[in-house]
């Protein structure tokens, strides 16, 4: 079946670069999503990539996609306060019937900024 | 919009009882979907609609629990009866048709059965 791992931590210092790691294992996946949490709240998608290109950008984030080592990154640059959360790798979820519509999440990265 | 919303927002209950949790997705989103998620399993997709029809509720865990959406504007989640390992935060989502669409979070309801 589908898993998406990532590292439970992260550490850095404000101002730093996070970069936040995931792998995947469906490899049909077409899109893989990188969500925000934020104590006490719903998920938010930050941005997503689709599975034939290798990077996207968005402002203060970066997305690479190693498709055959099955690896997604998330880069934030200048990385704020306000960027402390939990931030989840997602993949589209293949069921049974051959749809793919719910998404297999990772376990999702606690960022811990360090003034 | 207001967003998916979701009620209530907490819910204590003592074990054995009914639990029911209400969704109402964004207008226009056909599909609708339920998770839960705790700090052992993180998130997991229970079941997911289009347009008001299930489609999949491989991940629905047990029989105590069900789901509906008689219209397209509210789904329900029910559990009976509830079981403390039951306790975790239950996530509606909806979404446009569109595949790869973005899937729009609830505020999520925090159950506790104790």
């Amino acid at each position: 079946g589908e898993d998406v791992e990532q590292s439970l931590f992260l550490s850095v210092r404000e101002g730093d670069s996070s970069v936040i790691n995931c792998t995947y294992t469906d490899s049909s996946s077409t899109y893989l999503y990188w969500y925000k949490q934020e104590p006490g709240a719903g998920l938010q998608l930050l941005t997503y990539i689709f599975s034939n290109m290798d990077m996207k950008q968005d402002q203060r984030l970066t997305v690479l996609l190693n498709k055959k080592d099955k690896h997604l990154s998330l880069r934030i640059a200048d990385t704020q306060t306000g960027d402390s959360a939990i931030y989840f790798c997602a993949e589209i979820l293949t069921n049974s019937g051959g749809g793919a519509d719910g998404l297999t999440f990772g376990k999702g990265t606690h960022l811990i900024i360090q003034p | 919009d207001a967003g998916v919303i979701q009620s209530p927002r907490h819910e204590v209950t003592e074990m054995g009882q009914e639990v029911t949790l209400r969704c109402k997705p964004i207008s226009g989103h056909d599909y609708l979907f339920w998770y839960r998620q705790t700090m052992m399993r993180g998130l997991e997709l229970l079941i997911y609609f289009n347009n008001n029809v299930p489609i999949d509720d491989s991940g629905m865990p047990e029989d105590r629990f069900s789901a509906k959406m008689p219209n397209a504007s509210f789904s329900t989640l029910k559990i009976q009866p509830s079981e403390p390992r039951d306790s975790a935060v239950y996530f509606c989502a909806s979404k446009l048709p569109q595949t790869g669409a973005e899937q729009y979070f609830g505020p999520g309801t925090r159950l506790t059965v104790t």
